[in-house]
């Protein structure tokens, strides 16, 4: 059966700092691979899909970024973080036409 | 452009009563998908049930039922016989023929079920 890891599970950093979350699934191979963003009480807002290694699309602009190293690795950065940064980092993964897509348990991010 | 609506920010419901969560969604796509998820107070996000458009039978997943009306363009979640662990936020979701596979999320529905 297919799982999805996230980590770190819970992080501060300070404004300015860098960030690197990642995503792993296991069980699957060539998986479309998502980051979402959630802010408190809100919806999802996609930031970032990929359809395979070293395709990353981005949804929103802002000054975070994402890396797809590994079929089965998605890795979230930044070089700066800022306050606006805080929210719960979803990892998600999909495949085939009916696509549903499968969480991870998720990051929460606060930048102080 | 593509839309989910879900009109109730809040729901209260007694336990073991049945509960319908409203989803309406715009779209002039042809194919398209309706997705439910979960997601209880830990934030982990639970798929619980899909519809595709071309579907003639409403989906079920055991306490889960889909009331897809495709004239109305609406697609309510029913869960039969509530639990206490029913409590979470609840997100409708669509997929369209020219989405590249992204969903179009709803802005959710907070269900709590009272003992």
């Amino acid at each position: 059966s297919q799982t999805i890891h996230q980590w770190p599970a819970t992080l501060v950093q300070p404004v300015g700092s860098p960030l690197s979350l990642e995503c792993t699934v296991e069980g699957t191979s060539n998986p479309n691979l998502y980051w979402y963003r959630q802010a408190a009480g809100r919806g999802l807002q996609l930031l970032f899909y990929s359809v395979g290694i070293g395709q990353i699309s981005s949804e929103v602009p802002q000054n975070l970024s994402a890396s797809r190293p590994q079929d089965r690795q998605f890795i979230l950065s930044s070089k700066k973080l800022l306050l606006s940064d805080s929210g719960f980092y979803l990892c998600a993964w999909g495949r085939g036409t009916q696509e549903t897509q499968y969480f991870g348990p998720g990051t929460r991010l606060l930048v102080l | 452009a593509q839309k989910i609506t879900q009109t109730q920010p809040g729901m209260f419901v007694q336990e073991k009563e049945a509960v319908t969560l409203d989803c309406t969604y715009d779209t002039s796509d042809q194919s398209y998908g309706l997705f439910w998820y979960k997601q209880p107070s830990s934030g982990e996000m639970i798929f619980l049930i899909y519809q595709g458009s071309y579907d003639e039978q409403n989906a079920t997943e055991g306490r889960y039922s889909l009331n897809f009306q495709k004239a109305r363009k609406s697609a309510n979640l029913v869960i039969s016989a509530s639990q206490l662990g029913d409590s979470a936020m609840y997100f409708c979701a669509m997929r369209g023929a020219d989405s590249n596979y992204q969903l179009i999320w709803g802005a959710g529905t907070k269900l709590i079920i009272k003992p």
